[in-house]
């Protein structure tokens, strides 16, 4: 079936840099998408959410760019902080459900003091 | 605001018992989910509910696994009897309306291990 794929699965970064993570989805009739932010051992925390009929929406620290194009969404992290540090994923709506999610399979984020 | 709140954090038992899951909601959201984490399949929806009502059940693995919401604000995941595979985190969410347009809000989970 179709699913929502990560490109990275691990991720980088200094303390203080920017961070993008990339997240590629398959079903083109989504409209609406979510990212999430694990840390270790608690469940997954919303961070921000985007509908299809926009591209860009901000949030503290965090962007969403959504790319219909190509079918993209990124997540991008503004001076980033070691608290940052988890596994985010991104989730779309599942095909022919009402209220079920699909969720990619996450990247870990580490941030480098 | 009080999120989604689970217990137990932590089970450990033996394959065969009885294994009880609960989640109270956050207050005045009328979804709730339940799903399992693994490394190996991720993050699976097990069931959901809407306003305290079934609505697909269709993710849960077997007979062995049952779920109920008795009220708005409970909600009870049994597993019976037990197996080493069903080891895993089992995660509770909850969401304001049945529109997929609501993030889901989840509680910390409940790391199951069955010995």
């Amino acid at each position: 079936g179709e699913n929502v794929g990560l490109h990275l699965p691990t991720l980088s970064v200094q303390e203080g840099d920017n961070s993008i993570i990339n997240c590629a989805y398959s079903n083109s009739a989504s409209d609406y998408f979510i990212w999430y932010k694990q840390e270790s051992g608690k469940g997954p925390q919303f961070i921000i959410d985007i509908r299809s009929n926009m591209d860009k929406r901000q949030g503290q620290r965090v962007t969403v760019l959504l790319n219909k194009t190509v079918k993209h969404l990124s997540l991008q992290i503004a001076a980033t902080q070691p608290g940052d540090s988890a596994v985010y994923f991104c989730a779309e709506p599942s095909p022919g459900s009402a209220r079920q999610l699909t969720f990619g399979s996450g990247t870990q984020l580490t941030v480098l003091p | 605001d009080a999120g989604v709140i689970q217990s137990p954090r932590h089970e450990v038992t033996e394959m065969g018992q009885e294994v009880t899951l609960r989640c109270k909601p956050i207050s005045g959201h009328n979804s709730l989910f339940w799903y399992r984490q693994t490394m190996m399949r991720g993050l699976e929806l097990l069931i959901y509910f809407n306003n305290n009502v079934p609505i697909d059940d269709s993710g849960m693995p077997e007979d062995r696994f049952s779920a109920k919401m008795p009220n708005a604000s409970f909600s009870t995941l049994k597993i019976q009897p037990s197996e080493p595979r069903d080891s895993a985190v089992y995660f509770c969410a909850s969401s304001l309306g049945f529109s997929h347009n609501q993030p889901q809000h989840f509680g910390d989970g409940t790391r199951l291990s069955i010995l």
